[in-house]
């Protein structure tokens, strides 16, 4: 059973950094890309970034590139996600999650979601 | 930026048929995938490449893609159906993944 258990997530103040952790298991990690999906409150659904199965193909979102960063431990089964610079926008639950296989041109759609973890930023 | 533009809400009966639009430039020529989302849950693939159910995905969920406009429908809609619906899509031209969106789905 693919299980995906972020963490990491919790109050920071503007300006602030954070980085958020997936670990993943039921599933050959190295074999799949991985994602950040993230929700703001009463807002719909938001791509954040992806990477793919080796982790040297990295894509974002206009909005969070040059401060975000994902990355993966593929010897830990673990995505992560360093966040700098962080605003009041950046408020929402990350999801992580896996994709329906690896990619080289077309990222895949997302199979299986973590339960999210919720970042605020406020002072 | 790509856009993918959905209808707010839709209300349907249950036992009734809904269908959720997503519309974007060129759509037909992208693969689209739809999600559903209840209140405090994770996201649920539901449709994928356009047409294709993830195993456990009842029947009654669907998906065309043709022109300007994909569609999600559910037919014999049943409580348990009442999400937010979103389409999804990734631009290769900008590399971006892109959601639409969302549509409320109530059933009356």
């Amino acid at each position: 059973e693919v299980q995906l258990l972020e963490s990491g997530g919790g109050l920071v103040q503007p300006g602030g950094s954070l980085r958020l952790s997936c670990a993943a298991s039921g599933f050959t990690f190295s074999s799949y890309a991985m994602s950040w999906v993230r929700q703001a409150p009463g807002k719909g659904l938001e791509w954040v970034s992806v990477i793919s199965g080796s982790g040297t193909n990295t894509y974002y979102a206009d909005s969070v590139k040059g401060r975000f960063t994902i990355s993966r431990d593929n010897s830990k089964n673990t995505l992560y996600l360093q966040m700098n610079s962080l605003r009041a926008d950046n408020t929402a639950i990350y999801y992580c999650a896996k994709g329906g296989g690896d990619y080289q041109l077309l990222v895949p759609p997302v199979d299986h979601w973590g339960q999210g973890t919720l970042v605020t930023v406020s002072s | 930026s790509y856009v993918l533009t959905q209808p707010p809400s839709v209300s349907v009966a249950p036992g009734e048929t809904a269908r959720i639009t997503c519309g974007g430039n060129d759509i037909g020529s992208k693969s689209v995938h739809w999600y559903q989302k209840k209140p405090g849950q994770a996201p649920v693939l539901v449709i994928y490449y356009d047409s294709d159910r993830p195993s456990g995905i009842p029947e009654r969920f669907s998906g065309s893609n043709s022109g300007k406009t994909a569609t999600l429908t559910i037919t014999r809609v049943e409580a348990g159906d009442e999400a937010d619906y979103y389409c999804q899509v990734w631009d290769i031209t900008s590399d971006h993944g892109v959601f639409g969106t969302g549509t409320k789905v109530t059933v009356l």
